[in-house]
């Protein structure tokens, strides 16, 4: 199966700032990849699939890049609501598979 | 509106069965690639199993033989059937829409999750 590894585990950033997060593939996935957001006690929330394709409703501060191998979430200002767990996962091969997450938290 | 409604879970003992339902509105789910997934508490996410539009099924190899997965197109609801649970089957169970639905879009839609816990 293709293992997804997310850094850095934990990111301690300030409201307002930028926040940047990876996640790498042990083999290429394409662009079959997407990023999601968990706030506590809460459902997942579909952000960005395809890379980079904000899915409905997702405010344009948060940003999806990377294909192959490398990938990158970037959240431009970070607001109140912004600091929650972020999983990636690919579609490219079943089984699909999840990222460790990594948690934003307030700095 | 667009919606994931899960049901079924419980307190089971080790070995025992219980079966999940998902009751979806606003979408078909014989349409769309339909999965469950599920969260340990305090771990991860982990992908449980998928049925695709055709009724074909994948499952993940932790739960391959154990659980099945279907639906019911009349009813709009989507299922999991759980066999010889184990202690390390206690989660979250989430059903989702995807990763396919008229193209690859990933899991776009979420129920809120049913809590299943496998203790003697």
């Amino acid at each position: 199966e293709i293992v997804m590894t997310q850094s850095p585990a934990t990111l301690s950033v300030s409201p307002g700032e930028r926040a940047t997060l990876s996640c790498r593939a042990s083999q290429g996935v394409s662009s079959s990849l997407a990023w999601f957001q968990q706030n506590p006690g809460q459902a997942p929330r579909l952000l960005i699939y395809g890379a980079s394709a904000r899915a409905t409703g997702i405010p344009a501060r948060f940003s999806g890049s990377g294909s192959g191998t490398e990938f990158t979430l970037t959240i431009s200002s970070l607001q109140s609501g912004d600091f929650a767990v972020y999983y990636c996962q690919q579609y490219y091969k079943w089984p699909l598979t999840f990222g460790g997450g990594t948690k934003v938290e307030i700095k | 509106e667009v919606q994931l409604v899960e049901s079924g879970g419980g307190l089971i003992q080790p070995g025992g069965s219980l079966t999940l339902s998902c009751v979806a509105s606003g979408f078909s789910v014989g349409t769309n690639y339909m999965s469950w997934a599920r969260q340990a508490p305090g771990k991860g996410l982990e992908w449980v199993s998928v049925i695709y539009s055709s009724g074909s099924t994948n499952y993940a190899d932790s739960v391959k033989g154990r659980f099945t997965i279907s639906r019911d197109n009349s009813k709009n609801t989507l299922y999991l059937q759980m066999n010889s649970l184990r202690a390390e089957d206690t989660a979250v169970y989430y059903c989702a829409r995807g990763p396919y639905t008229s193209s690859w879009i990933g899991l776009d839609v979420w129920g809120q999750g049913t809590t299943v816990t496998v203790s003697s």
